[in-house]
């Protein structure tokens, strides 16, 4: 069974741009979270979809923001790039059935935004 | 609000030692708590996890009790590996899937 896939893995942008993420998730999950890795604020939930509707949103700004498809493919995009915004993004999904392994989450390995 | 407090690290300990990696949250009602491990070079993977007060979850040797008095969930392993040495994170469940982390261990195994 395939994990969870990010794309691109490594990417350099300069302030002002913009940038799309890309999630694909383990097949037969619905629900794909991400989250903000950085070596001074740790991991931070960034949001969460669920059948192509946001659930669950964290305390980032409005230039952060994300989409899911119908095959439950998610992007997440951020615009007027800022140099804080240098990270490692990482894609999550889960089968949230219910209460069913809720906090259960399978990682993909990440795309590493470089912002100059 | 919800936070997670684990022990700063890094922790270095040589092969077949004890490991403790101390966590404790705050949290508004009743969290489950979680342990996630990232090894070098890869994604973050679910260690253990434990849904209610007094549940041990455990793993590849690895275990954590879920302490309701203390608001701790410590990760314990007896004789710890070369293959050990990765950042681990201490996880509570807010709902849904979102997940509040602390700022992770990183421990180093010598040989």
């Amino acid at each position: 069974k395939a994990g969870v896939t990010q794309t691109p893995r490594y990417l350099i942008k300069t302030r002002g741009q913009q940038v799309t993420l890309s999630c694909s998730p383990i097949s037969g999950h619905r629900s794909v979270s991400w989250y903000q890795q950085t070596p001074g604020q740790g991991l931070q939930f960034l949001f969460e979809y669920f059948s192509e509707t946001q659930r669950n949103k964290g305390n980032f700004p409005g230039r952060f923001s994300g989409r899911q498809f119908s095959n439950s493919r998610s992007e997440m995009n951020v615009s007027t790039l800022e140099l804080g915004d240098s990270a490692l993004y990482l894609c999550a999904s889960s089968l949230a059935v219910g209460g069913q392994g809720a906090g259960e989450l399978f990682f993909g390995e990440g795309s590493r935004l470089t912002v100059l | 609000g919800n936070s997670v407090t684990q022990m700063e690290g890094p922790v270095t300990l040589s092969e077949e030692a004890f490991l403790t990696i101390n966590c404790t949250y705050t949290a508004t009602g009743y969290p489950s708590l979680f342990w996630y491990v990232q090894y070098p070079g890869e994604g973050l993977q679910l260690l253990l996890k434990a849904t209610k007060a007094d549940d041990k979850g455990s793993n590849k040797g690895f275990e954590a009790t879920y302490r309701k008095e203390t608001t701790s969930f410590h990760l314990e392993k007896g004789s710890v590996q070369v293959s050990d040495s990765a950042v681990y994170f201490c996880a509570l469940n807010v709902g849904a899937q979102k997940l509040v982390f602390g700022q992770g261990t990183r421990l180093t195994i010598n040989p």
